[in-house]
């Protein structure tokens, strides 16, 4: 099966920006996460989809960030204006039929 | 925080040699799983292991789980150079959100 897409791959923008990110999910996964990736930290959650509902966006920082899942499946992540801090790696995850999760490549931003 | 911790931070181990990394955590959880990351890729799930469960086995990894003290445990035998990657534990938080809180990983290096 298709593994879950992201786009784009890189990105460079000057704080104060606005930069969007796209996952298109593993078919037939209706839950998706979206999670933030500091270098040297672990993945941490920003907000998780059931279909087109959001379930948990305890975590996402909505003054700036906002997600959204149209129809259920693809899902886009905007950061709006961007900070310095916000540069790290933006990870797409859908999960499984046993729990596990499966993860995109990722989109790695950086923020002068 | 929920978010596990990995130890050690860093292992560099000889190809052939067995590998051995322990998570802790905090909260009661319903599965611990552990995921592996390739340097500039997404990651991949590599096992889980419910609260029921003790010990599994997964080709050359084998992973303990022990509830009573709150850890884990991943062991990989016999290495090779393909594994160099980064190892993290993630767990759920009983919330029924089926959310991932992940460590901080480890970072194996095998020389060949």
């Amino acid at each position: 099966e298709a593994g879950v897409a992201q786009s784009p791959r890189y990105k460079i923008i000057e704080k104060r920006q606005s930069v969007a990110f796209w996952c298109n999910p593993i078919s037939g996964h209706a839950t998706l996460y979206w999670y933030q990736q500091i270098l040297g930290q672990g993945p941490k959650l920003l907000i998780q989809f059931q279909n087109n509902g959001v379930v948990d966006d305890s975590q996402l920082p909505k003054d700036r960030f906002s997600a959204e899942r149209l129809k259920g499946v693809d899902s886009t992540l905007k950061i709006q204006p961007a900070k310095l801090e916000d540069s790290a790696v933006y990870l797409c995850g859908t999960m499984g039929a046993s729990y596990e999760q499966y993860f995109g490549p990722g989109t790695r931003l950086t923020v002068t | 925080s929920q978010q596990g911790e990995e130890d050690p931070q860093a292992l560099s181990i000889q190809e052939g040699e067995n590998a051995t990394m322990n998570c802790s955590y905090k909260t009661s959880i319903n599965n611990l799983q552990w995921y592996r990351q390739n340097s500039g890729r997404g990651l991949v799930h590599l096992i889980l292991i419910r609260s029921n469960e003790r010990e599994k086995h997964s080709g050359r990894l084998r992973v303990t789980l022990d509830t009573s003290k709150k850890s884990s445990s991943l062991l990989i035998t016999a290495s090779r150079a393909a594994d160099t990657a980064s190892y993290f534990c993630a767990t759920d938080a009983q919330t029924g959100a089926n959310n991932l809180f992940f460590g901080t990983g480890t970072r194996l290096t095998v020389i060949p």
